[in-house]
């Protein structure tokens, strides 16, 4: 079976300071990956998204950067956080293919606290 | 503007009662809808997708339907359990790798 794992799950930083959340896969092969930031009382916003290895797309324009140095891996970093960028960080993993309907699957995040 | 818009905003029922959550949108082009169920501090869970052919759809004792005229869908929750304690999430795709996720509700199932 398939498995996502995100660490750390929860994480304090200071601003300015640099930031890498990891997220891996296993059981699949050749993932479609994810990055969602869920800020309180709002929908979960797509930040990135990789259909293969070095392959990133950005949706919108911000602080982080992302990376997918393996197959079934997925980084996400910044090199100086805001205090803006607090958020709960999710990443999920999809069937690679053409078909739309494919389920998205969640890691269980990262609960990222700004001071 | 693309939105998906989720009423109530929260819930409270006894267990063993049914409930019905709503999702309106206005997105387009419309892909499928999908309703994720997220447990607190937890990844969201998927539990259905619809496409746009599609009106009804069952997983155990979650049943989604989706009307694409009115572009509404609701998600029947049947006999509730105190596990069915959670967020549910309405998720509109409208693209390759384009999503609108709704800001939930929050349901609360009590014994």
């Amino acid at each position: 079976s398939q498995t996502i794992h995100q660490w750390p799950a929860t994480l304090v930083q200071p601003v300015g300071s640099p930031l890498s959340l990891e997220c891996t896969v296993e059981g699949t092969s050749n993932p479609n990956l994810y990055w969602y930031r869920q800020a309180a009382g709002r929908g979960l916003q797509l930040l990135f998204y990789s259909i293969g290895i070095g392959q990133i797309s950005s949706e919108v324009p911000q602080n982080l950067s992302a990376s997918r140095p393996q197959d079934r891996q997925f980084i996400l970093s910044s090199k100086k956080l805001l205090l803006s960028d607090s958020g709960f960080y999710l990443c999920a993993w999809s069937r690679t293919g053409t078909r739309e309907n494919q389920p998205q699957h969640f890691g269980d995040g990262t609960r990222l606290s700004i001071l | 503007k693309n939105q998906v818009e989720q009423s109530p905003q929260s819930l409270i029922i006894l267990e063993g009662k049914n409930c019905t959550l709503q999702c309106n949108y206005t997105v387009s082009p419309f892909s499928n809808l999908r309703w994720y169920k997220q447990d607190t501090g937890r990844g969201p869970v998927s539990l259905t997708i619809m496409t746009f052919s599609e009106n009804t759809k069952s997983n155990g004792r979650y049943t989604a339907t989706l009307d694409a005229d009115t572009k509404q869908s609701s998600l029947h929750i049947t006999a509730s359990q105190l596990s069915d304690s959670a967020s549910y999430i309405c998720v509109v795709s409208w693209g390759t790798y384009k999503y609108i996720f709704g800001t939930g509700t929050r349901l609360k199932v009590l014994a």
